[in-house]
């Protein structure tokens, strides 16, 4: 059974800073892998998704890297705002039809 | 505006009742999906449908039931049987493709016993 986990489990940083989140996977046979983003009492936003043979994918201020044979995953988030400031989830997708594996999150709070 | 929309936002339960929670959405997904989230777990899947009609159970099916009778709406009942209910529950959709595509949420409903 597939576990996925976060590392750090909460940070805190001042703004302006780049910083990077982690996520490492048990099982390498993933379909994709999807960060999302929780606002306190919010949903879920999806910021990245990362097909199994791409290894990275750019959003703005955001990047998202894939390495299956390590089993890991990195989100890169260049020149910190305080408006970063929210959990940050990842969840891998196995290719069955029984939805994501996610991650605990990491809380990111951004000082102004 | 596409999306999917969770009904109510807060919902209370007393002891031994039965409460049903919405999930719409207008992005023509095939898949849809409840998860429950507890403080310090991950999401965990409680049961999830890829076809009208058709639905399984997820890894935390009990106390639960749904239905899917419509494309668009796949409410979650939340029965007297689930002995600790109280959480925030957040539906997603997909369109299918099993694990190929991005799965969209909504704002979630949080759910407390009384």
């Amino acid at each position: 059974k597939q576990e996925v986990t976060q590392i750090p489990a909460a940070l805190s940083v001042p703004e302006g800073e780049n910083l990077v989140l982690n996520c490492s996977f048990t099982d390498s046979a993933i379909y994709n892998l999807q960060w999302f983003r929780q606002d306190p009492g919010k949903g879920l936003t999806s910021l990245l998704l990362i097909q199994s043979s791409q290894r990275e994918q750019t959003s703005g201020r955001l990047n998202a890297s894939l390495d299956k044979s390590s089993g890991r995953s990195t989100l890169y988030i260049a020149a910190s705002q305080p408006g970063d400031s929210a959990t940050y989830l990842c969840a891998i997708s196995g290719g069955g039809a029984d939805g994501l594996t996610f991650g605990k999150g990491t809380h990111l709070i951004i000082q102004p | 505006d596409g999306g999917i929309t969770q009904s109510p936002k807060y919902l209370f339960r007393k002891e031994g009742q039965n409460v049903t929670l919405s999930c719409e959405q207008n992005l023509n997904h095939d898949a849809m999906y409840w998860y429950r989230q507890d403080p310090g777990q991950g999401l965990r899947l409680i049961y999830y449908s890829q076809i009208v009609n058709d639905f399984q159970k997820g890894d935390i099916a009990e106390g639960y039931s749904v239905s899917r009778e419509k494309k668009e709406s796949f409410p979650l009942t939340v029965t007297s049987a689930q002995k600790n209910p109280t959480a925030f529950y957040l539906c997603a959709s997909s369109i299918g493709n099993r694990g190929l595509s991005e799965a969209f949420f909504g704002q979630g409903t949080r759910l407390t016993v009384v």
